[in-house]
């Protein structure tokens, strides 16, 4: 089975930055990976997918990379209502969520 | 516009039933695959099962597999899961979500529902 290993499990960053999170297969996937923000008491949203292409209706500040085995999310200039939780997801085989990356205000 | 509304959650004793369902109205349900997704409190997302625009493929994790079953009526615009053998640690908000694409099970769901929990509990 394939695992995903996605790091930092936490972060604390400040309006403005710059931050990437990442995620790791075990295996090969390809580009199927896609990114969720999800903030609490809310359904996750869809940000990337296939590994790069930006959903409809997200803000260009958010970005995706990767093939293979290592990806990466990268939001350019964190706005405030970035602060949340992201997951990236494989769908190589059947889906399976990264265990979270939670976005904190510093 | 696109809606996605699940009910059926409550509180259920272990080894016992529930069946859940996802009412989608906005767009032609019989052309999108649909998912489950749970996810217990304070912890990440689990992907639970998939069932494809037809019904014909339904793919399961490893957790529910045996013990769930996906079915969709698309003349009714709805998506259920049956949820038998209950055990507590199937307590989670339950979400319904479409794919982003018809015929496409690789490219993520765009829409979900706001969720129903599940408490299972003696």
């Amino acid at each position: 089975d394939i695992q995903m290993t996605q790091s930092p499990s936490s972060l604390s960053a400040s309006v403005g930055d710059r931050v990437t999170i990442t995620c790791r297969a075990s295996q090969s996937i390809g580009s199927y990976l896609n990114w969720y923000q999800q903030k609490p008491g809310k359904a996750p949203k869809l940000l990337i997918y296939t590994a790069s292409s930006l959903q409809s209706g997200v803000p260009p500040r958010f970005t995706g990379s990767g093939s293979g085995t290592d990806f990466s999310l990268t939001i350019s200039s964190l706005q405030p209502e970035d602060f949340a939780t992201y997951y990236c997801q494989q769908s190589f085989s059947t889906p399976l969520f990264g265990q979270g990356t939670r976005l904190e205000i510093k | 516009q696109v809606q996605l509304v699940e009910s059926g959650g409550g509180v259920v004793q272990p080894g016992r039933s529930l069946r859940l369902s996802c009412a989608a109205s906005g767009f032609t349900f019989s052309d999108y695959g649909m998912h489950w997704v749970r996810q217990a409190p304070g912890k990440g997302l689990e992907w639970v099962a998939l069932i494809w625009y037809d019904g014909s493929n339904k793919y399961y994790a490893d957790s529910v597999k045996g013990r769930f079953t996906i079915s969709r009526d698309n003349s009714k615009n709805t998506l259920y899961l049956q949820m038998d053998s209950l055990r507590a640690e199937d307590t989670a908000v339950y979400y319904c979500a479409r794919d982003l694409e018809p015929g496409s099970y690789v490219l993520g769901s765009d829409y979900w529902g706001q969720g129903t929990l599940v408490t299972v509990s003696s």
